[in-house]
């Protein structure tokens, strides 16, 4: 059975850093893409970020980018994301997702972790 | 950037009409559409993808249609746990994905 397991949410102060984590079973990690998504309260699905089954090639939607780094270990099925220089904006729920086959579509899902940036 | 449109965005429904969700595209992203359901407080779910290919486990009474710009989600006989918020997703523009903003199906 395919799990993602997401952890490392919390509250953080604006300016500040947070380190999601996604743990991985019951598929062959190393071998799919994966990206993050996240979900303001109340709106709606936002792309995130991605990175290949290797980890040689990342991508960022420009409203992260540099700020934002996704990673991956492929030896501890785990995926990354270190959020920097927290906006109010950037509160949401962070999914872990996996890329059905070679395409760009999700077919398994975390449960989310939430991450809130407030005073 | 692609930027999908979704209509309507909210849809009052019974158990047992058939429902179609549209999805538009700014541009043309072939086939490659995938269709979600979320629940609240629940992860999406994949319903569809490829357009018209039904992910493993999705009940038949889902169907995907449609191509280049047009796409259709279709559920023949609403039941009730189907009521739920709907996403199309492009995958056409990898890796920069794109999701619609959502059709909520309400009782």
């Amino acid at each position: 059975e395919v799990q993602l397991l997401e952890s490392g949410g919390g509250l953080v102060q604006p300016g500040g850093s947070l380190r999601l984590s996604c743990a991985a079973s019951g598929f062959t990690f190393s071998l799919n893409a994966m990206s993050w998504v996240r979900q303001a309260p109340g709106m709606g699905l936002e792309w995130v970020s991605g990175i290949t089954a290797s980890g040689g090639s990342t991508y960022y939607a420009d409203s992260v980018k540099g700020r934002f780094t996704i990673s991956r270990d492929n030896s501890k099925n785990t995926l990354s994301l270190q959020l920097s220089s927290l906006r109010a904006e950037d509160t949401a729920v962070y999914y872990c997702a996996k890329e059905g086959g070679t395409s760009g579509y999700y077919n398994y899902w975390g449960q989310g972790a939430l991450v809130t940036v407030s005073s | 950037d692609i930027v999908l449109t979704q209509s309507p965005a909210t849809l009052s429904v019974s158990p047992g009409d058939r429902v179609a969700l549209s999805c538009r595209a700014s541009q043309s992203v072939s086939s490659d559409l995938a269709w979600y359901q979320q629940k609240p407080g629940q992860a999406p779910r994949l319903l569809i993808y490829g357009a018209a290919t039904r992910a493993t486990g999705v009940p038949a009474r889902f169907s995907g249609s449609g191509s280049g710009t047009e796409f259709t989600l279709t559920i023949s006989s609403l039941q009730s746990e189907d009521f739920a918020v709907y996403y199309c997703q492009q995958y056409d523009s990898w890796p920069l994905f794109t999701f619609g903003p959502g059709t909520r199906v309400d009782i």
